[in-house]
């Protein structure tokens, strides 16, 4: 099965600095790259996702890319804000099932 | 109801008690999950279903059943609990695998003692 891995586990930045998550993936049939954010106590939500025809995808301060060749996916986030701060997910999907990597604590400090 | 409804939130559960966690969606999803939620690990597939009807075994399906009788309704079962199923239970739907966005239920804190 898809094995999806992720790093760091976990990540301090300064407000305004940029943070970069990174997440590598074994199952070459994975085509839907899905990043989800999850604040304290709460459920997990998509912030963006990207499918294996793209290669970079941008919403504001978010961005993510994929290479396929490499089997590896990165989340950016530019500008960071107290409001970052969050446990971040990367998942891979086969078609069949979601697979999610172990998580990023996101700590943004003002 | 609207989404996707978890229940109960929290419960505090003997050993060897049987207890079933509820989850309802209204968004007409075909495929629902179950995955556990523990620190360090990060989100383990326990079983799912596809579309009603059918179920399938996750990553972690040891010591849980599940059932789908309807579109609507995917009860996550343990027959028998043990302290290691001590977590935090998600329920989440998407319109299929192959269709995007996975949403989840506010989840279920179990403890089990």
């Amino acid at each position: 099965g898809e094995n999806v891995e992720q790093h760091p586990s976990t990540l301090s930045v300064q407000e305004g600095d940029s943070a970069v998550i990174k997440c590598t993936y074994s199952d070459s049939a994975s085509n839907y790259f899905p990043w989800y954010k999850q604040e304290l106590g709460k459920r997990p939500q998509l912030i963006i996702d990207i499918r294996s025809n793209v290669g970079e995808k941008k919403d504001q301060r978010i961005a993510v890319t994929l290479n396929k060749t490499a089997k590896h996916f990165s989340l950016h986030i530019t500008e960071t804000q107290p409001e970052d701060s969050a446990v971040y997910f990367c998942a891979a999907s086969n078609g069949n099932q979601f697979y999610f990597g172990t998580g990023t604590s996101l700590t943004v400090i003002p | 109801i609207a989404g996707i409804t978890q229940a109960p939130t929290s419960q505090i559960l003997a050993a060897g008690r049987r207890m079933t966690l509820r989850c309802t969606q209204d968004m007409r999803h075909n495929a629902m999950y179950w995955y556990r939620q523990d620190l360090g690990l990060g989100l383990r597939l326990i079983h799912y279903s596809n579309t009603a009807g059918t179920t399938g075994k996750g990553e972690v399906p040891d010591g849980y059943s599940v059932s789908r009788a309807n579109t609507d309704d995917f009860p996550l079962t343990l027959a028998s609990a043990v302290p290691s199923q001590t977590s935090v239970y998600f329920c989440a739907s998407s319109f299929g695998p192959r269709a995007g966005e996975l949403f989840f239920g506010e989840g279920s804190r179990l403890t089990v003692l």
